[in-house]
């Protein structure tokens, strides 16, 4: 059973650049698997920051993107800000209509 | 704007049923695909059910395949998830979600609905 693998936590400082990466068990991330990254923050519902690899959802500021770095799916957020600081979710596309959430990455800004 | 609002969550013992709802508006209801997604307490979120813009096609995941039924009356704008034979690990919030993609195929999600909660014990 391939898993969708996260960093369990990382921390930026404010106006620092982050990277977070989202990976499989087994094999390679590419654009067919039309990662897409969420963000939540305690007691809300999730929010679509990227789909499709690298699409903003309408809204989200340019200082976060999404990409394909070596084998994995990344977010990347420039001037990192207080209110960054929550749970970032991956999601890729396993084919045959079926997707699959990673484990999350706490983001702490400190 | 996109509106998404589920309903239909609460209290159901193990084995009983259930039906969510989730009403949408502020876009083409009918020309997209829908997702229902949940996430137990204190836990990340998982996929649950993928539906076709037109309800010609549904998808599961293994954990619900058999049990919960994912299905839309275009006319209504609404989407649902019938959940039998519920078990105490299907506790969680459910959120349905609208797929970015117009017609058939699916890109993942855009929306998200607020959630609600459904809580399996005797």
């Amino acid at each position: 059973q391939t898993v969708v693998t996260q960093e369990p936590s990382f921390s930026v400082s404010p106006g620092g650049t982050v990277t977070l990466t989202c990976g499989l068990s087994s094999g390679s991330v590419s654009s067919s698997y039309y990662p897409s990254w969420n963000q939540q923050t305690p007691g809300q519902a999730p929010r679509t920051l990227i789909y499709s690899t690298n699409t903003r959802s309408s809204g989200v500021p340019d200082r976060f993107s999404g990409s394909i770095l070596g084998n994995k799916a990344a977010l990347t957020i420039t001037g990192a800000q207080a209110d960054d600081e929550s749970d970032y979710y991956c999601v890729l596309y396993m084919g045959s209509g079926i997707w699959m959430f990673g484990g999350g990455t706490k983001l702490t800004v400190l | 704007q996109v509106q998404l609002v589920e309903s239909g969550g609460g209290m159901v013992q193990p084995g009983g049923s259930l039906r969510l709802s989730c009403a949408a508006s502020g876009f083409t209801f009918s020309s997209y695909g829908m997702h229902w997604v949940r996430q137990a307490p204190g836990k990340g979120l998982e996929w649950v059910a993928f539906i076709k813009y037109d309800g010609s096609k549904t998808y599961y995941a293994d954990s619900v395949k058999g049990r919960f039924t994912i299905s839309r009356d275009n006319s209504k704008n609404t989407l649902y998830l019938q959940m039998n034979s519920l078990r105490a690990e299907d506790t969680a919030v459910y959120y349905c979600a609208k797929d970015p993609l117009a017609a058939a195929g699916t890109r993942g999600i855009d929306y998200w609905g607020q959630g609600t909660l459904v809580t399996v014990s005797s």
